[in-house]
C-alpha cells in the first residue's frame, strides 16, 4: 500500500535559520502530495500542495517540489520565525485515501 | 472556501456515557467525510470513511459498535462514541472531500478534544 516516510525530529533552530523537512513516498499510479501544519491544541492547515511531477507548492515563505523521479516532496523554508514552532506532517492523496507520515516537531528558538 | 467545522471543539464527560461529535462542511457538499483519531505526539490514524447516504467503511481494528458514524446528508456526519471509556480519550479530527478523481484533497476540521472521566 501507499506510505509516507518524513524525517524523524524534534528539530531545533534558531530564528533565521534554514529548515528543511525530507518527506519520501510509495506510491502507484499519480498521488498528490501535501504538507499540512498542526499547531500546539489546534488541527491540521494545509500549508501547501502539489498535485503534479515538477509541481511547487508554496506558501508562508514554506516551499516544496514534486519530484516522481526521487518520489520525494521535501519541505522547506529559507527563514524560520519562533511562529513556526508547530508539527509537520507529510502525506499523500491516492486512490481516494490520505497516508499521513509521522509527522516533524521543529522548535524555532529566538 | 472548503471550511469544515467541528462541534463541540471539547468535551469531558463520565465514563459509560455517549458522546456525540458532529462535523460539517459549511460551503461545499462533501460527498465523502473521514474521521481520524490522533493520540498525543501521534500522527492522526484513519478510523472510518463514510459516504453520504451508505453506511461507513471501518479500519481495521475500529470497532464500529462503539464508533457510531452517520453521514445523513451532503453537509453533515456524526461520530458518536458510545459507552465512553478513559482510553476513549483523544482528539477526534474530521475530515471532507468532494473528490472529483482519485487524488483530491481532504479538507480538515478543527478536532474535537474528548476526555473521559
Amino acid at each position: 500500500g501507499d506510505s509516507v516516510t518524513q524525517m524523524e525530529g524534534p528539530v531545533t533552530l534558531s530564528e533565521e535559520a534554514f529548515l528543511t523537512i525530507n518527506c519520501t513516498y510509495t506510491a502507484t499510479g499519480y498521488p498528490s502530495l501535501f504538507w499540512y501544519v498542526q499547531y500546539p491544541g489546534e488541527g491540521l492547515q494545509l500549508l501547501l500542495k502539489a498535485t503534479k511531477a515538477d509541481d511547487k507548492g508554496s506558501n508562508k515563505g514554506f516551499e516544496a517540489t514534486y519530484r516522481k523521479e526521487t518520489t520525494s516532496f521535501h519541505l522547506e523554508k529559507g527563514s524560520v520565525q519562533v511562529s513556526d514552532s508547530a508539527v509537520y506532517f507529510c502525506a499523500l492523496v491516492n486512490d481516494y485515501k490520505l497516508s499521513f507520515g509521522a509527522g516533524t516537531t521543529v522548535t524555532v528558538r529566538a | 472556501g472548503a471550511v469544515v467545522s467541528q462541534h463541540p471543539s471539547w468535551v469531558i464527560c463520565k465514563s459509560g456515557t455517549s458522546v456525540k461529535i458532529e462535523c460539517r462542511s459549511l460551503d461545499f457538499q462533501a460527498t465523502t467525510m473521514f474521521w481520524y483519531r490522533q493520540f498525543p505526539k501521534q500522527s492522526l490514524m484513519l478510523m472510518a470513511t463514510s459516504n453520504e447516504g451508505s453506511k461507513a467503511t471501518y479500519e481495521q481494528g475500529v470497532e464500529k459498535d462503539k464508533f457510531l458514524i452517520n453521514h445523513a446528508s451532503l453537509t453533515l456526519s456524526t461520530l458518536t462514541v458510545t459507552s465512553a471509556h478513559p482510553e476513549d480519550s483523544s482528539f477526534y479530527i474530521c475530515s471532507a472531500s468532494f473528490p472529483r478523481d482519485r487524488a483530491s484533497e481532504q479538507f480538515f476540521g478543527p478536532g474535537t478534544r474528548l476526555t473521559v472521566l
